[in-house]
């Protein structure tokens, strides 16, 4: 499809099992964003990819939460341990150029639910 | 560090009255840029409007407009005319030097007939 696409739509899983997010971007999209979304909250960032440049972490809650981007395409967000307080949507965004100034394109966003 | 503010949690108005979404952001950088995206109920992301710091000049698009004012650090969203399709949670958005996305907390409006 044209847009970010993103799997699983909900996720529910037991506290404690490892969990995985996936991201297709837009093609031809450089830069790649995680975000989370917990009920009624903004938007909390997570982790910024950029062409070949070493990702920015620096929204990532604990080293539970690890993000990987492969062939500068498709980004999988692994929770490892999941814990009932990681329940939120996972936004994925992409944009064209990374710049600051570039208009991010959002996915529908992964549900998790912890139990 | 950047922040955005949007102190207005939920606003509701009657169809066509007109609204005003504050933002108020904070940052150290001389070039930034300040964005709106609207999130509808089917949850996804819409980009409506960027705007560089070097460019304080206001914004209508149809009933949409945007009043830039860096001396007190805020980029209000007016809809004129609001109609029920409007409703949804609007999120005011900063970025500086770094490229992340920084964003408000959220305004949820809703516009009821």
């Amino acid at each position: 499809g044209a847009g970010v696409s993103q799997s699983p739509s909900n996720k529910v899983t037991e506290k404690g099992k490892d969990v995985e997010l996936r991201c297709d971007p837009i093609s031809g999209h450089t830069a790649l964003y995680w975000y989370r979304q917990s009920l009624g909250q903004g938007l909390e960032f997570l982790i910024y990819f950029q062409g070949n440049s070493a990702p920015d972490k620096s929204g990532l809650p604990s080293d539970r939460f690890s993000a990987e981007r492969t062939g500068g395409s498709v980004s999988t967000l692994t929770i490892q341990r999941t814990q009932q307080e990681d329940s939120a949507v996972y936004l994925c965004a992409s944009s064209q150029t990374g710049n600051n100034n570039g208009e991010l394109f959002f996915g529908e966003g992964s549900r998790l639910t912890v139990l | 560090a950047q922040k955005v503010t949007q102190a207005q949690t939920e606003i509701s108005v009657v169809e066509k009255e007109d609204v005003t979404l504050d933002c108020v952001y904070e940052t150290r950088d001389t070039t930034y840029y300040l964005f709106w995206y609207k999130q509808p109920p089917s949850g996804e992301l819409v980009f409506l409007i960027r705007r560089n710091s070097f460019d304080e000049q206001n914004e209508i698009s149809g009933r949409y407009s945007w009043n830039f004012q860096k001396s007190t650090s805020s980029f209000n969203f007016t809809i004129t005319a609001s109609q029920v399709v409007d409703s949804a949670v609007y999120f005011c958005a900063q970025t500086g030097t770094a490229s992340k996305l920084t964003f408000g907390t959220g305004t949820r409006l809703q516009v009821t007939l």
